[in-house]
């Protein structure tokens, strides 16, 4: 139990879709963030968000939507995915400081996205 | 850019002692993580470096070195469920919104 919780854990959709994969965390961190993992790919960054406000977005298609409502919630909207976007989608949290090990990431377990 | 190599796959023998290198070229530098992520599970913490030296936290050691852009994991008694990946990560110049990922080594401890 990390304090960060994905939902869903799996998920199943076709090309023309729209469905919304969901991060919560009880940390208290200001920081929250959207990371792609592939089979044999480096984890890759997609979107940083900071006291509610993206500060960073990782040249990530339009077709990838993200929301930050608050500092405790993040979301991924989705619509028309490739099946080249199927992979595990990893929410993370920080304190959000770059001092000491502020930047330590908090993962959930990953939403498991596959797109037909 | 920001480059970081880490072997794909090592084998170790229970018991017995591993070292994970990890190699990195980043703009600027805030630290280097890394991380431990069992089959189907979330990466967890294990531990963060960003002056020279070792840094002990029980079995598991990390050591950095800034002017070779090197660090390693080393791993003391290895026990079976020490089988999982390992992931170097990098704070560069763009602080804790720009943590870059190395591709992680699996390790598979054996018998």
């Amino acid at each position: 139990e990390t304090g960060v919780t994905q939902t869903p854990r799996h998920l199943v959709m076709g090309m023309t879709n729209k469905k919304s994969l969901k991060c919560e965390q009880h940390l208290g961190h200001n920081a929250m963030y959207w990371y792609k993992q592939s089979a044999k790919k480096p984890l890759e960054l997609m979107f940083v968000y900071s006291l509610e406000e993206r500060v960073e977005n990782n040249s990530v298609p339009s077709r990838f939507s993200p929301e930050c409502p608050n500092s405790s919630h993040l979301f991924l909207h989705l619509h028309t995915l490739q099946p080249e976007d199927s992979a595990l989608y990893l929410c993370a949290s920080s304190q959000g400081t770059s001092g000491g090990a502020g930047g330590e990431l908090f993962f959930g377990e990953g939403s498991r996205l596959t797109v037909l | 850019g920001q480059n970081i190599d880490q072997p794909t796959e090592m084998t170790a023998t229970e018991g017995a002692i591993v070292q994970i290198n990890c190699t990195y070229q980043t703009s600027g530098f805030n630290g280097l993580f890394w991380y431990q992520q069992h089959a189907g599970e979330a990466p967890t913490f294990l531990s963060y470096n960003v002056l020279d030296g070792l840094e002990e936290k029980g079995r598991f050691s990390s050591f950095l070195s800034r002017s070779k852009g090197y660090s390693y994991l080393l791993l003391k008694e290895l026990q079976m469920k020490d089988s999982a990946s390992y992931l170097c990560a990098v704070m560069g110049s763009g602080g804790y919104q720009k943590v870059t990922f190395g591709t992680g080594t699996k390790l598979q401890v054996i018998p």
